[in-house]
């Protein structure tokens, strides 16, 4: 089975440029997470999406951050424009719906983002 | 909200040593629980998970936790610690729909 895929792996960008993240999930997985993990931290979580509907995005900084997961499968994270304070690792992760399944999430690779 | 504290930053052990990680979270009931690794330049791997029942689970690679509920406590151990077992550990509460985790804990293994 193929696990969650990422890309790009890597990225380097200056401030106030955009960048987009891309995620696809385990085939029949309905819920997408998009995590920030700054250097020295737990992953913590931007937007969550059951099929294509926003669950919660509380923690998302929508003045710069947007996502959306059209068709219900891939994902497409973007900062626009990008500051200092987003470098960090962004984890995508992916779960079957249900009241126990949506906890055990599997992470992709991650995208380490740098902005200088 | 519920939280998770890990209080070592950093465990260095020897090879074949025990090992144990802290985790000790906040929350008004049983939360789910759950412990997860990652390797550098990796994602998050499950390591084990608790729902209910049974208070010592097993994982993967070798690895166990035990659920106290009076220490609101959920930690990690391994009886002999392989080399390949350096990385960073990740504890994590589930509960309200909504996933916390902890800072983290650098696990080096000394030959």
């Amino acid at each position: 089975e193929a696990g969650v895929a990422q890309s790009p792996r890597y990225k380097i960008i200056e401030k106030r440029q955009s960048v987009a993240f891309w995620c696809n999930p385990i085939s029949g997985h309905a819920t997408l997470y998009w995590y920030q993990q700054i250097l020295g931290q737990g992953p913590k979580l931007l937007i969550q999406f059951q099929n294509n509907g926003v669950v919660d995005d509380s923690q998302l900084p929508k003045d710069r951050f947007s996502a959306e997961r059209l068709k219900g499968v891939d994902s497409t994270l973007k900062i626009q424009p990008a500051k200092l304070e987003d470098s960090a690792v962004y984890l995508c992760a992916s779960s079957l719906v249900g009241s126990r399944k949506s906890y055990e999430q599997y992470f992709g690779p991650g995208t380490r983002l740098t902005v200088t | 909200a519920q939280s998770v504290t890990q209080p070592d930053i950093h465990i260095t052990v020897s090879e074949g040593a025990s090992l144990e990680l802290r985790c000790n979270y906040s929350y008004g009931a049983t939360p789910y629980l759950f412990w997860y690794v990652q390797s550098p330049g990796q994602g998050l791997q499950l390591l084990l998970k608790y729902f209910s029942g049974d208070t010592l689970v097993q994982g993967i690679k070798g690895f166990e936790a035990e659920f106290k509920r009076s220490q609101s406590s959920f930690n990690l151990r391994k009886p002999s610690v392989h080399w390949s077992d350096a990385a960073e550990y990740f504890c994590a509460v589930g509960a309200d729909n909504d996933m916390r985790f902890g800072a983290g804990t650098r696990l080096t293994v000394k030959p």
